[in-house]
């Protein structure tokens, strides 16, 4: 198992309702990456954030929003929800240097949109 | 931006057989190909990986080759065993945007003793 956790692990939300949901990144890596996964389908990338930066963004609106903390943990949040968003929520932590490909995903944030 | 497909969908094999997933990708700026395992209700475990430099890669039984002029990857399970039976992801590291990992759609593979 990797060393990056999520919480909340399920979450039930209505339509128009905001959610923050939230990472830690293992011991070592200053990055986090954010996913989206529908379910039967690969992961979508929502955004990046290495060093408190938004680092790259996929194609996701902008009521999709992440924060990083000086610990390296992070947020995402989404406002507006709609019943699309339901899925598998997924962060990734990586370091920088030689090994910085490679992303250890935590075991993710099931999200229901009634 | 890069696309990644994957094939098959669904792939069944006998225990002890051998199992080929294929991927190919758009962007020939990619530079690193990751393969995840996911089982289900958990999260995507990387299995191998494979950075542009190196044309194959072997762990025990799981290897993973790349052709780089086909913009090709294969991920390949030799002696497979009913606990290897979990949905397969393929990725390629977009280069133009950071650590985007561009995901194919998954292979459910099934392994039956």
């Amino acid at each position: 198992e990797t060393g990056v956790t999520q919480s909340p692990t399920h979450l039930i939300k209505t339509r128009g309702q905001q959610v923050t949901l939230r990472c830690s990144s293992q011991s070592g890596h200053n990055t986090v990456s954010w996913y989206q996964q529908a379910l039967g389908q690969g992961p979508q990338f929502i955004f990046q954030y290495y060093r408190e930066e938004e680092n790259g963004r996929g194609n996701f609106p902008p009521r999709f929003s992440g924060l990083q903390f000086p610990n390296y943990s992070s947020e995402l949040n989404v406002n507006a929800l709609e019943l699309d968003d339901s899925a598998l929520y997924l962060c990734a932590s990586s370091s920088t240097g030689a090994a910085a490909d490679t992303q250890y995903f935590g075991p993710g944030t099931r999200l229901t949109v009634l | 931006g890069e696309n990644v497909e994957q094939h098959p969908s669904t792939l069944s094999v006998q225990e002890g057989d051998s199992a080929v997933i294929k991927c190919t990708y758009s962007d020939s700026a990619s530079n690193y190909f990751p393969w995840y395992k996911q089982e289900l209700g958990k999260r995507p475990q990387l299995i191998i990986d494979i950075r542009s430099n190196v044309g194959e890669k072997k762990d025990q039984r799981i290897a993973v080759t790349l052709n780089k002029t086909a913009k090709h990857f294969s991920l390949h399970i030799t002696e497979t065993q009913p606990e290897d039976s979990a949905v397969y992801f393929c990725a390629a590291r977009d280069y133009n945007q950071g650590g985007k990992l561009i995901f194919g759609q998954g292979t459910e593979l099934s392994v039956k003793p």
